[in-house]
């Protein structure tokens, strides 16, 4: 099936900095992703869609500017946390539709393995 | 805004009985519904998925039944093993594909050996 994958897996930062997180679909191109957040014993909250060569679409209420997000390539999105705080510790997961699933349609969505990130 | 919800936070199951996850939605504009299973740490993980065409559609050892009148998504799993336990997550989106999926609270689901 189709593979997406994330890196780092973990990260630990201090406060006031910025991380990168990079989702990469390893064997199909994705014009577009997804970027969820998860907090502990809750559900994934759609924060943004990342778009291959145009800016991303941010969900209600999410900081365009502290949550940055590059489509730079067909196979590449990141999403970078600017000067972090302890709230942003969360559970970071990226998802591509496969366009060679379902009929061509795009519809299925392979989630990439998460990152947790923790802010101190 | 709509979203989808779960009745049930918690299912305990004894190994080799059926599970029953049930999701009730309430965008009425969803026509595509899908069930992840999400483990510990881990990203959730595609099990079955249904379109509003059809009201049951079956894989291995996984049922999804849909109820477009009540808004009602339930999955069966047949002869639960402990390899089942996780968190369930019920889905909805737009058919057409490269739309965003909006997730249910989900289910966590522990199968007792």
């Amino acid at each position: 099936g189709a593979v997406v994958s994330q890196h780092p897996s973990w990260v630990i930062c201090k406060s006031g900095t910025s991380v990168k997180i990079e989702c990469r679909s390893l064997d199909f191109q994705a014009t577009t992703m997804f970027w969820y957040r998860q907090f502990p014993k809750q559900s994934l909250m759609l924060m943004a869609t990342s778009n291959e060569g145009s800016k991303a679409t941010y969900e209600q209420g999410v900081e365009k500017d502290k949550f940055l997000i590059n489509h730079a390539s067909l196979t590449l999105s990141t999403l970078t946390v600017t000067s972090a705080h302890p709230e942003d510790s969360s559970f970071y997961i990226c998802s591509a539709p496969n366009p060679t699933t379902s009929g061509g349609a795009g519809e299925t969505q392979y989630f990439g393995p998460g990152t947790r990130l923790l802010v101190l | 805004g709509e979203s989808v919800g779960l009745h049930l936070p918690t299912l305990s199951v004894q190994e080799g009985d059926n599970s029953i996850i049930n999701c009730a939605y309430s965008n009425s504009a969803s026509d595509y519904f899908i069930w992840y299973k999400q483990e510990s740490g881990k990203g959730p993980q595609f099990i079955i998925d249904i379109r509003s065409n059809m009201d049951k559609r079956q894989g291995q050892r996984v049922t999804v039944l849909l109820n477009k009148t009540v808004k009602h998504l339930s999955l069966q799993i047949a002869a639960t093993q402990p390899g089942d336990s996780a968190v369930y997550f019920c889905a909805e989106t737009l058919s057409g594909g490269y739309q965003k999926v909006t997730f249910g609270t989900g289910t966590k689901l522990q199968v007792i050996p």
